[in-house]
């Protein structure tokens, strides 16, 4: 089974703290995601990662960054975490197969609270 | 990325059959039509996944008309344990997984 972990359930951080959301695949994807889930606005896509060290701006970018040293990682950054960032965090990843399925297989995700 | 169009909610009670449409006016013709489903405090789970006619797996159907502008998601008997969001998203072929999703539509099952 794929498996994709999250580094926390549950984060609760102070404003203007750096903030960083671990995500790890064990299945070897290609692609790697981040995305916050907010009711009333579904699932809203941060960043996206197609490759080791390549990384692409999702919807909302703003206030956050990533990294993608290794092939299994990708990690969410809040260089200066603010209220309006408290969220559910959903990592997810896909293979680059090029076929017709290209199934994402999702974290459990992060609830981070910034108080 | 075409936009998709589905209730907000939806109930029902167990044994029926759900059927829940999506409508999804401009797609373009290497888009596929893909579900997912979310329970609470979960990452959404890949369902089923279409490109016209009808495909079918252990979970469930997808129905897609000929013209493509709308699908039909459907879950034979269901059950208290289908209670979840359900995402319909149009995917756009090879394009590296990326996806767009909507609100949702929330199912309730009750006894």
């Amino acid at each position: 089974d794929v498996k994709v972990t999250q580094s926390s359930r549950y984060l609760v951080k102070r404003t203007g703290e750096k903030v960083f959301l671990e995500c790890v695949q064990d299945m070897d994807h290609e692609n790697m995601f981040w995305y916050r889930q907010d009711p009333g606005l579904g699932l809203r896509l941060i960043y996206f990662s197609y490759d080791v060290k390549m990384k692409e701006k999702g919807d909302i970018p703003e206030g956050y960054s990533v990294s993608r040293e290794k092939k299994e990682r990708f990690s969410l950054i809040l260089e200066s975490a603010s209220t309006n960032q408290t969220s559910m965090y959903l990592c997810a990843s896909t293979t680059l197969t090029g076929g017709a399925s290209e199934e994402q297989y999702f974290g459990p995700g992060t609830r981070l609270t910034v108080t | 990325l075409a936009k998709t169009t589905q209730p907000i909610s939806m109930d029902s009670y167990e044994g029926q059959e759900v059927n829940i449409t999506c409508s999804h006016n401009n797609i373009a013709t290497n888009d596929y039509i893909t579900w997912y489903q979310q329970f609470p405090s979960q990452g959404p789970r890949f369902i089923i996944q279409g490109y016209k006619t009808k495909v079918t797996n252990e979970v469930a159907s997808l129905f897609i008309p000929a013209d493509r502008k709308s699908s039909t998601l459907s879950l034979p008997r269901v059950s208290l344990s289908d209670t979840a969001v359900y995402y319909c998203l149009v995917v756009i072929y090879n394009q590296g997984g990326k996806l767009i999703f909507g609100q949702g539509t929330e199912l309730s099952v009750k006894p």
